[in-house]
Order: C-alpha cells, then structure tokens, then sequence
C-alpha cells in the first residue's frame, strides 16, 4: 500500500498571501496525484489532477506541481473561501487509493 | 450535469443491518467506477473501495475488505454499500464518487451513527 503524508497538518496563512501544501507519496506514483478541496459539512471537491491539471471551474490561483513522491499545491492571493481542509490523494496502484491525511488551511 | 444523490441520514443499533444508496444521474453510468468513501467524525478520508456498475466487478480496499458489501443496479443508476452487523466505530459520513481514473464527482454523502 503506497502511505501519502502531507505537510504540514494545519497553515496559517493570511487573506493575499500565498500558501504551499505538501504530498509526499512512499514509492513514485508518476504524475497520478489529485488534489481535492473539503469545506465543513461539504463534500471533497476535485481541484487538480494529473498533479498539475486544474479541474473544471477551479480558479487559476490554484496550481499544482511535481511527480514521483513529491507533490507541491500552491494557492496564490488566498481568498476567504480558500480556508478549508486540502487531502493529496495517489490513482496510481490500486487497490487501495490512499489519501493524505490532510492539510489545514486556516486564517492567520 | 453530472450529479451523485445519496440516501438520506440513518440511525441503527449495533447488531443491525443497513444498506445505503448512491444514483447518478448525467452520465452513461455503467461506464464509470463508483467508489465509497468513509470519513469519521474529525478525521480524514479512507477509500473503501469501488465497482464498476457494467460488469460488478468490485474491489475492495484491505481495511474493509469482509466489513462491508458494494453492489450497484445498473438499471437504476445506483450504488449501494451494506454493512450485515453495525458497529459503533462504523458511525461515519460515507461519501460515494464517480472515478474517471481520479475521483471527479461526489454524492452529498449520508451520515450514519450507531449508537445503542
């Protein structure tokens, strides 16, 4: 089973500054890394995949970047609606998907 | 438009039997893995496993493989993830998502608590 590990558990990041989350997978995964966004009482919602292709209708301040084992997510100018929780999850080697455990991003 | 309904909020015992639904709607739903997916409360998301409504073919992920059953009626466009004997620690929000190869759509999930 291939274990994601994001960095760090939570950020404090304020309104118009820029935030960088990490995804560190066990093995490569290639480039088979998601990126999902999950506000209170929400669903996860899909933001980035292939590593570094937005979803539909996810604004272009949302970037995603690396391969391999390393993964990066930038935010730039965070907006108030950005604050929530963000999981990298790997599609590479399935059965299981494994998803990170999280990373908070909240106001400083 | 794409779209995952999911059955509403249920309560249960330990011991008791429960069977929740998923139904998509906006896309050939045979041709889609549909998979589930447990959160609890405050923790983060565990893939359960998946199916693939065309053929049933179903897998499951290690930690839940023999706790839990997936089955889908691809005449009806649902989902279904059942449990025979609920547990307390089976008290979670169960989300299901279509899988294209990442997970790209997700029903509104169901909330499930067992408590005596």
């Amino acid at each position: 089973e291939i274990v994601m590990t994001q960095s760090p558990a939570t950020l404090s990041v304020s309104p118009g500054e820029r935030a960088t989350l990490s995804c560190r997978a066990s093995q490569s995964v290639s480039n088979d890394l998601a990126w999902y966004q999950q506000k209170p009482g929400q669903a996860p919602r899909l933001l980035i995949y292939s590593a570094s292709t937005r979803a539909t209708g996810i604004p272009a301040r949302f970037s995603g970047s690396g391969s391999g084992t390393e993964f990066t997510l930038s935010i730039s100018s965070l907006q108030s609606e950005d604050f929530a929780v963000y999981y990298c999850q790997q599609y590479n080697n399935w059965p299981p998907y494994t998803f990170g455990q999280g990373t908070k991003l909240e106001i400083k | 438009e794409v779209q995952l309904v999911q059955s509403g909020p249920e309560v249960k015992k330990p011991g008791e039997s429960l069977k929740i639904a998923c139904r998509g709607s906006g896309y050939i739903f045979s041709s889609y893995w549909i998979g589930w997916v447990r959160q609890m409360p405050g923790k983060g998301l565990e893939w359960m496993g998946s199916i693939y409504p065309a053929d049933s073919d179903t897998r499951y992920s290690p930690s839940f493989q023999g706790q839990v059953t997936i089955s889908a009626d691809k005449s009806i466009g649902t989902a279904y993830l059942q449990w025979n004997s609920l547990q307390a620690s089976d008290t979670a929000m169960y989300y299901c998502a279509r899988r294209s190869t990442y997970h790209d759509y997700w029903g509104q999930g169901t909330l499930v608590t067992v408590s005596s």
